[in-house]
């Protein structure tokens, strides 16, 4: 079973530099999420989905923007990529409610120089 | 402010037991979970409470004191695989998920 899937898994930016990350499920799930984890932090919430053509902010939205088209998809996109935006980004999705089990992509490393 | 606390680093010898801490300040609670993670890897699920007391799972039980705000992870017969990360996340009033920064564990022959 593929689970949750990133695309790309590593990625060098020049500052400026627009992409996008994908993450597709394949477990029917309503509940997306994207995550970015640094070095000493906990992982932060960059933005989530509760269904099909649904988004809402988390708790750093601020350079990002994500779309849910269909339910088994959710991007995320850098419009201008800032060297703040390196990290690694994660994918995670839930078909429990909001207090089910969290299931990661293999994440995405980005770079932006 | 919302706030999780456990410690950076632990070193533990195969074989043994050990049990990793988490503190926590949160607006509301809606459970707690621990998460582990080998580095490099996607995070995978462990455990979940919402009840107080202690969940067993195989090698691995989880506690959890709602009135003190504390939770720990509890790891039995170490093995060398075991060697990851442990991550405390608390879900506040809002649904939300709080992480801590996650738990190094080292394990040594």
């Amino acid at each position: 079973n593929a689970g949750v899937t990133q695309t790309p898994k590593f990625r060098v930016l020049k500052t400026g530099q627009s992409m996008t990350l994908l993450c597709a499920q394949d477990m029917n799930h309503e509940y997306m999420y994207w995550y970015r984890q640094d070095p000493g932090m906990g992982l932060r919430l960059i933005h989530y989905s509760v269904g099909e053509g649904t988004t809402a902010k988390g708790e750093v939205p601020d350079g990002y923007n994500v779309s849910r088209l269909k339910k088994q998809n959710f991007l995320l996109g850098l419009e201008s990529a800032a060297p703040s935006q390196t990290s690694v980004y994660f994918c995670a999705s839930t078909g429990e409610g909001v207090t089910g089990e969290l299931f990661f992509g293999e994440g995405s490393r980005l770079t932006v120089l | 402010g919302q706030n999780i606390d456990q410690p950076t680093e632990m070193t533990a010898t195969e074989g043994a037991i050990v049990q990793i801490n988490c503190t926590y300040q949160t607006s509301g609670f809606n459970g707690l979970f621990w998460y582990q993670q080998h580095a490099g890897e996607a995070p995978t699920f462990l455990s979940y409470n919402v009840l107080d007391g202690l969940e067993e799972k195989g090698r691995f039980s989880s506690f959890l004191s709602r009135s003190k705000g504390y939770s720990y992870l509890l790891l039995k017969e170490l093995q060398m695989k075991d060697s990851a990360s442990y991550l405390c996340a608390v879900m506040d009033s809002n649904y939300q998920l709080i992480w801590g920064a996650g738990t190094k564990l080292i394990i040594k022959p």
